[in-house]
């Protein structure tokens, strides 16, 4: 198994400018969530899904979207980057219900200019 | 909502050394924690899952506890090697999906 994999692993953007961070699992999990993580804070969660066709906000969802039309893939979209986004972005993944461990994606580093 | 503190944010210690990480919580209301290992520049590696139910939990040189009346978890690690250098984190679910972290342990173990 790949586990949770993330493109792309770098990504410098101008501000306005809108993209997509990939996030796929092969470990037919039902819960997918994107975190962001910034200096001296913890992880926060901006969207989760629990299974294809249905998500919600996090913490932090302003400015960022997203959709899962598989159990597989969970895509975020930034729609208009501003600098406050940049951050290092991480996908996770788990079985339902509240018993399990979730499983992290290497991170995406993204810089917006 | 949960506020995560992990105490202290750096620590060195020589190899060999036994250690403690420390991470408190201010809701008791929990459906698990998970103790997590960082590299620099890299993502999060699960080390350890502690269920609301349980109160400890041993992986190799690795035990975390959990003491949910006073919001207080350890993550015990034993006779330390430089290979434990990472930033250690703690993470408490207190819903379906969300994982509320502390800021992490910078450890350093020197040779």
């Amino acid at each position: 198994n790949a586990g949770v994999t993330q493109t792309p692993k770098f990504q410098v953007l101008k501000t306005g400018q809108s993209m997509t961070l990939q996030c796929a699992q092969d470990m037919n999990h039902e819960y997918m969530s994107w975190y962001r993580q910034d200096p001296g804070m913890g992880l926060r969660l901006i969207h989760y899904s629990v299974g294809a066709g249905i998500t919600d906000q996090g913490e932090v969802p302003n400015g960022y979207n997203v959709s899962r039309s598989t159990t597989e893939d969970f895509p975020l979209r930034l729609l208009s980057a501003a600098p406050s986004q940049t951050s290092v972005y991480f996908c996770a993944s788990s079985y339902g219900g509240t018993s399990y461990e979730q499983y992290f994606g290497p991170g995406t580093r993204l810089t917006v200019t | 909502k949960q506020e995560v503190t992990q105490i202290p944010a750096a620590l060195s210690v020589p190899e060999g050394e036994n250690l403690v990480l420390n991470c408190s919580f201010t809701d008791s209301a929990i459906y698990n924690l998970q103790w997590f290992r960082q590299d620099p520049g890299k993502g999060l590696t699960s080390l350890l899952l502690i269920q609301s139910s349980q109160r400890e939990q041993t992986s190799g040189r690795l035990n975390a506890s959990l003491d949910k009346s006073s919001g207080r978890s350890t993550l015990y690690i034993a006779a330390s090697q430089p290979g434990d250098s990472a930033t250690y984190l703690c993470a408490i679910k207190t819903g379906a999906n969300n994982l509320f972290f502390g800021t992490g342990t910078r450890l350093t173990v020197i040779p």
